[in-house]
């Protein structure tokens, strides 16, 4: 299974509301995750099953979609969101498929 | 609260063996994936493979015949052994834990902070 994400890049400025989109090459349900990663830092989890907030994960983070198109949204976006976010598979298991990644900038 | 922590060589000759150790703790081994997730720079995640608690594995079809994984439960570690490197496999390796729930699939819930690795002579 491919998982593409768009964009690749974007610029947003602080207050944005972003949504960023994961689309799976078959349907894997609801077996969706979304990562955030820093620069130098390891990935960290915000949303697993395609909408359940991790826990310590702020609000202002949700995810949607079922089947082939999922959507990570991040509303009022703060300075501490420049980052880069990671969809990621689990239904074709016992493989692991990332998504390119997006990388969200300041405006 | 459960941490990882990755540990061995930051740089390998071509044609080597990398073996990495992940020490884990705040918590048990018991019931979760292990597994390790690389990162060439400045470029996209890749996932290794997993050993479970009980001792199954499964790697990446694309690095199957190079990987081997271990875990020993009674020194909360796991370990990564990746034969004949090349520059291609120079990256950050994480060791990450995987959790699942019935309905809701796996996902890593907790990383180490990463190692580079390094493959040059």
């Amino acid at each position: 299974i491919q998982m593409t994400q768009s964009p690749s890049s974007l610029s947003a400025s602080v207050g944005d509301r972003v949504t960023i989109t994961c689309r799976a090459s078959q349907s894997i349900s609801r077996f969706l995750n979304w990562y955030q990663q820093k620069p130098g830092k390891a990935p960290k989890l915000l949303i697993y099953a395609a909408s359940s907030l991790q826990s310590g994960v702020p609000s202002r983070f949700s995810g949607s979609g079922s089947g082939t198109d999922f959507t990570l949204t991040i509303s009022n976006l703060q300075p501490e969101d420049f980052a880069t976010y990671y969809c990621q598979q689990s239904y074709t298991t016992p493989q692991r498929t990332f998504g390119q990644g997006t990388k969200v900038e300041i405006k | 609260q459960v941490q990882l922590q990755e540990s061995g060589p930051g740089l390998v000759t071509p044609s080597e063996t990398l073996s990495l150790t992940c020490t884990v703790s705040g918590g048990s081994m018991s019931r979760f994936y292990w597994s390790w997730v690389r990162q060439p720079p400045g470029k996209g995640l890749e996932w290794i493979g997993y050993m479970y608690y009980s001792g199954s594995t499964n790697y990446n079809p694309s690095l199957k015949s190079r990987v081997t994984i271990s875990i020993d439960t009674s020194k909360n570690q796991f370990s990564l052994k990746l034969t004949s490197m090349t520059a291609a496999d120079t990256a950050v390796y994480y060791c990450a834990r995987e959790s699942s729930e019935l309905f809701e699939g796996y996902y890593f819930d907790y990383w180490g902070q990463g190692t580079l690795v390094t493959v040059s002579s």
